[in-house]
């Protein structure tokens, strides 16, 4: 079975210092990971996605993540945050299907200014 | 514009009501999904349709209906409503190779019993 954890349900950052957001996955075979953002009253906009390919994945807005298999985590990083990235933010792992996606219970990022 | 319409973006109706949620994507995929986000912001999937026939089913109250009367439109019936579906409600489509490009959501219908 697939799962996934975000190991944090609230991160502050001031603006201008680095983000990063933590998700582990546990999956019987070679996951597709993604992470998604959702700005307050929108719907989820997908920011990058790994699937076996380069194992550092460069998004939007910046961002990236590293798969990194021997610590089954895919953590989102930014070097420089900013006001427009507060929002919740969703690691996804694909399910035991190609269709069903399996999500985190998400992270809230607050930016300080 | 390309995208995944949602219809209503709010819905506020009684307990015991029957309501209807529509959902139309243009972009050519071949896959639509409902996921439920609770108030915790928690996502489950609820339904799947590949050309308008039913692939996953989740765990979810025989109240909910979902219909696909074509490929580009997966609506969502609800009935006898409880306090318990107030929620917000993604609609979500794909190509079938959904690990591969990814999902695209609609903005969420927020239904709201009372």
């Amino acid at each position: 079975a697939q799962s996934v954890t975000q190991l944090d349900s609230h991160v502050s950052v001031s603006e201008g210092t680095p983000v990063l957001l933590r998700c582990n996955y546990s999956s019987s075979y070679s996951p597709s990971l993604f992470w998604y953002v959702q700005h307050p009253n929108k719907g989820l906009q997908l920011l990058l996605k790994y699937t076996s390919a380069a194992t550092l994945v460069k998004g939007i807005n910046g961002f990236e993540a590293e798969f990194k298999k021997s610590e089954t985590s895919f953590h989102l990083t930014k070097p420089s945050a900013h006001m427009s990235d507060a929002a919740e933010y969703f690691c996804v792992v694909s399910g035991s299907g190609t269709y069903k996606y399996i999500f985190g219970t998400g992270t809230r990022l607050k930016v300080l200014a | 514009d390309t995208a995944v319409s949602q219809t209503p973006k709010y819905l506020v109706t009684q307990m015991g009501n029957d309501k209807s949620i529509k959902c139309e994507q243009n972009l050519g995929h071949d896959t639509m999904y409902w996921y439920k986000q609770d108030s915790k912001k928690f996502l489950k999937i609820m339904f799947s349709y590949n050309n308008k026939e039913l692939i996953i089913n989740e765990t979810v109250p025989n109240r909910f209906s979902p219909k696909s009367p074509d490929k580009a439109h997966l609506n969502l019936h609800i009935n006898s409503l409880e306090l318990g579906d107030s929620a917000v409600y993604f609609c979500a489509s794909s190509h079938r190779q959904a690990v591969v490009h990814g999902y695209t959501f609609g903005s969420g219908t927020r239904l709201t019993v009372v």
